[in-house]
């Protein structure tokens, strides 16, 4: 069973843009990571976020955890086309090591 | 370096066929973990081993599923008697740190994901 949900489930900018997308999950987590899945492809690893974090940053990726209210949030600034991808946050929850996704927000940047 | 490699990167069945799908995981890893990924869903978690000992298969979905790594290095993931419900993207993962358990708790890493098989049972 998939623990997160993201929201939006499809999102559509134009290039230059900022693209956010949210991350909500149930249980108590050790980190919380995002992956981007280009189609017909794997998952690519793009940045985590420890339990005792509160934001990261990585290049054009801004990411937000809040513990209480058990959400997460991705930001890309200054969107690419190349940026068109599934991106899918997964909690590692603190009873083990597996990872547990949620069902991805699917963003398309228009040139 | 390297990464995390599957094969066959696409694999047809006949219903009731066995399949073996195999993974490389990056050279030192301990931790190898399997998913699976239904058609515009996230991947939901299979088995996970720390070297050669599966320490969970609690998503595997049924015992037509099995999964091995001997060696503690390549896996192999069998389905017996494929069902067309089968049919997805499996993909595997490794990491290079354990989860302990220990008192200090779990450690945790990134897990690096290769390409994916993808199944189609006809």
């Amino acid at each position: 069973s998939q623990q997160g949900e993201e929201d939006p489930q499809a999102l559509s900018i134009q290039e230059g843009e900022n693209a956010t997308m949210n991350c909500s999950y149930k249980t108590s987590i050790n980190n919380l990571q995002w992956y981007r899945q280009n189609s017909g492809r794997g998952l690519v690893h793009l940045i985590l976020i420890r339990s005792n974090e509160r934001e990261k940053h990585s290049g054009r990726l801004r990411v937000t955890l809040d513990t209480s209210k058990k959400s997460s949030s991705l930001l890309i600034t200054a969107s690419r086309a190349a940026d068109t991808a599934s991106y899918f946050c997964a909690t590692e929850e603190t009873s083990g090591s597996r990872l547990t996704f949620g069902e991805g927000t699917q963003l398309t940047v228009n040139p | 370096g390297a990464g995390v490699s599957q094969s066959p990167r696409y694999k047809v069945a006949k219903r009731g066929q066995d399949v073996a799908l195999r993974c490389d995981p990056i050279s030192g890893h301990v931790s190898l973990f399997w998913y699976q990924q239904a058609l515009g869903q996230g991947p939901e978690f299979l088995t996970y081993f720390q070297n050669e000992a599966q320490l969970d298969k609690s998503g595997l979905p049924s015992d037509r599923f099995f999964a091995e790594r001997p060696e503690g290095s390549v896996s192999t993931l069998k389905i017996q008697r494929t069902q067309q419900e089968d049919s997805a993207v499996y993909l595997c993962a490794s990491s290079l740190l354990d989860w302990t358990g220990s008192l200090a708790g779990p450690l945790t890493d990134t897990q690096y994901f290769g390409p994916g098989t993808r199944l189609t049972v006809l």
